[in-house]
């Protein structure tokens, strides 16, 4: 069965500070993960894609990391803001949009 | 990138009646799909919104108490019939242009049912 697991279900750090969320999954075949952010009473919104060829991608100060080998998948977001205060979401697609395999999330909370 | 609204944004709905979610995308989109996602869980696909034809629905989902229509390229609509309060969640569209990997989503609707 596809799963996909992410870890810690809930985060909180200090504004200002690093953070890393991770995935692993269980999702073959495997065409591409991505990583979504979703804010509280919003849909989620992309941060990252990348195909199995990819092991690392950037957008602004969030990193993605992808192991494909070992099916581990990291968001490292750097120097945290308030406004990152959100739902991560990784999500594991194994070829066509209807394929997807969503993560449960990691809610991340920033405190001042 | 593509914008999708929809409508209502939230309800509070009685038990046994049902609701129609509009979904509106501000360019034509290859694909639309709607989504569920219950409080702290991941979200689950309802089903794929096929323009013109039938909806296809995924395991666990059927046309009758989850009716779609899809007129155009642009806008489609969920039903949830029949409501009880296991149906309260929020409801997502979502939507895929071309062959591209990026998929989009509604801000999402809020539904309750008492």
């Amino acid at each position: 069965k596809n799963q996909v697991e992410q870890s810690p279900q809930s985060l909180i750090i200090l504004e200002g500070k690093n953070c890393t969320l991770q995935c692993n999954y269980t999702v073959s075949p495997f065409s591409n993960l991505r990583w979504y952010k979703q804010d509280t009473g919003r849909g989620p919104v992309s941060l990252t894609i990348m195909t199995f060829s990819e092991n690392t991608k950037s957008n602004g100060r969030y990193t993605a990391t992808l192991d494909a080998d070992t099916k581990q998948s990291s968001l490292h977001i750097t120097a945290s803001q308030l406004s990152d205060s959100a739902s991560y979401i990784c999500v594991v697609s194994g070829g066509g949009a209807d394929g997807l395999t969503f993560g449960k999330g990691t809610h991340l909370i920033i405190q001042p | 990138s593509a914008v999708i609204s929809q409508k209502p944004s939230r309800d509070i709905c009685q038990r046994g009646t049902s609701l129609t979610i509009q979904c509106q995308v501000d360019s034509q989109v290859t694909m639309m799909f709607w989504y569920r996602q219950q409080p702290g869980q991941s979200l689950t696909l309802i089903a794929t919104a096929n323009q013109g034809s039938e909806a296809t629905y995924e395991s666990g989902f059927v046309i009758d108490k989850f009716p779609i229509s899809r007129p155009n390229l642009t806008f489609s609509t969920l039903t949830v019939s029949n409501m009880s309060p296991e149906d309260s969640s929020i409801y997502l569209c979502s939507a895929v242009r071309g062959n591209t990997y990026e998929q989009y989503f509604g801000p999402g609707t809020r539904l309750t049912v008492t």
